[in-house]
């Protein structure tokens, strides 16, 4: 799977939105960029995942570099509760057999109250 | 509510006895896999499995066993731990293709 890079750690005020950057210059045309976070004594949690075009869900928003080199989360209005490790992961669509996530370190994001 | 579960939640136990974590998932999905989590060394998988009785080696299997009798169910069996098995260790779930993975709350294990 091609290597994702991303800030060791970000902080951010509560209820202000984050921007957490990932760069993936050596993405390939069918890899999918994922996200995932991880809170404190939690198993990872699925945030939201795109392909080419910007995807918005409940949780968050990804905006997708137009050249797919790199991508951006966003979450809207940071809550106490967004306080985690994001972790940001390409995936190959062409690849049916194993569904492993590649997790790497992350980014430790806090929010200050 | 769909959930991943895992038992036990802690473990401490001695070298080389038997156990056993449970796994399991109320969604249905073919695709489930163990991971350990250590300090430094982020998440690695362990084993993996696409359907029943369809079960392969990740990239850390060794000192690892699983069977999938089952699609609900998922154990992970360390036959004879060791120390450098104390770790953390989640189990995931999901249909197969790109959509999103479940993960169970964890299990922390420790051998002494």
């Amino acid at each position: 799977d091609a290597k994702t890079t991303q800030p060791n750690s970000m902080e951010s005020n509560e209820e202000e939105p984050v921007h957490l950057p990932c760069n993936h210059s050596t993405i390939s045309g069918t890899d999918y960029i994922h996200w995932y976070r991880q809170l404190p004594s939690q198993g990872p949690e699925y945030v939201i995942h795109g392909l080419t075009s910007n995807v918005n869900n409940r949780m968050a928003s990804l905006a997708i570099a137009e050249d797919r080199k790199s991508s951006t989360l966003i979450l809207h209005r940071a809550t106490l509760r967004d306080a985690a490790v994001y972790y940001c992961i390409l995936r190959d669509g062409l690849d049916f057999g194993n569904e492993k996530l590649t997790f790497g370190t992350g980014t430790r994001l806090t929010i200050i109250p | 509510e769909a959930q991943v579960t895992q038992n036990p939640r802690y473990l401490i136990t001695v070298t080389g006895k038997k156990l056993t974590v449970t796994c399991s998932q109320n969604m249905n999905h073919e695709y489930m896999s163990w991971y350990r989590q250590d300090p430094g060394l982020g998440l690695r998988q362990i084993y993996y499995s696409m359907n029943v009785e369809v079960t392969d080696k990740g990239d850390v299997p060794e000192g690892y066993k699983v069977s999938r009798k089952e699609k609900r169910n998922f154990p992970l069996i360390l036959e004879s731990p060791s120390p450098n098995q104390t770790s953390l260790y989640f189990c995931a779930s999901s249909f197969t293709g790109m959509g999103e993975q479940y993960f169970g709350p964890g299990t922390r294990l420790t051998v002494t």
